[in-house]
């Protein structure tokens, strides 16, 4: 079983760029988040969807964009990279968009911005 | 934004040793509390979704507690092993705002020495 995708594992950008990062999941889950996770911070929320056609902000959205146009992915898109957002990134899904359903964590995208 | 806290930062124990650490979230508008495990260079899984005042969940050696009323939660690990060593996060639903949205803790990063 595949579970949550992510690509790139590893990205090094510059200032300026802009790149997605991408997220698959094969469970036909619902419900499909990002979270960054920063030195000394726990893991924060940057964008949610309870279903396809369906997003919304979390804790940190500023400087990142997404869209669930299927139940299957979820890209996250950096418009404009800034070294504040260098951090590691993993999305995450659940069956449902409710408090009880545990999440299934991808492996994780290193991200560095020079 | 709820504030959920976890104590101790970290933890060193002995092979054998039995352990506990603890999560702290507000008491008011509960929906769940989620416990997960985080080893290096990997994903974090999830040990358990605690619901009802009360719960009490078991995976092996490792166990949790639940108590809505006084906002705190337990994870107990009995006979700590070197395998045991990770950080350990909880999570819950924000105090304002909808059950969809995890907030987690900084963790707890427990190392065992053989």
């Amino acid at each position: 079983n595949a579970g949550v995708t992510q690509t790139p594992k590893f990205q090094v950008l510059k200032t300026g760029q802009s790149m997605t990062l991408q997220c698959a999941q094969d469970m036909n889950h619902e419900y499909m988040s990002w979270y960054r996770q920063d030195p000394g911070m726990g893991l924060r929320l940057i964008h949610y969807s309870v279903g396809a056609g369906i997003t919304d902000q979390g804790e940190v959205p500023n400087g990142y964009n997404v869209s669930r146009s299927t139940t299957e992915d979820f890209p996250l898109r950096l418009l404009s990279a800034a070294p504040s957002q260098t951090s590691v990134y993993f999305c995450a899904s659940s069956r449902r968009g409710t408090a009880n359903e545990k999440l299934f964590f991808g492996s994780g995208t290193q991200l560095s911005v020079l | 934004i709820l504030n959920v806290e976890q104590s101790p930062q970290s933890l060193h124990v002995q092979e054998g040793d039995s352990t506990n650490f603890t999560c702290s979230f507000p008491s008011s508008n509960f929906y769940a509390l989620h416990w997960y495990r985080w080893e290096t260079a990997k994903s974090p899984e999830a040990l358990f979704v605690m619901t009802l005042n009360g719960d009490e969940k078991k995976k092996g050696r490792i166990s949790a507690t639940l108590n809505t009323k006084e906002g705190y939660s337990y994870l107990y690990i009995k006979g700590s092993q070197p395998e045991d060593s990770a950080t350990y996060l909880c999570a819950s639903p924000p105090f304002q705002g909808g059950s969809e949205k995890l907030v987690f803790g900084k963790g707890t990063k427990l190392t065992v020495n053989p």
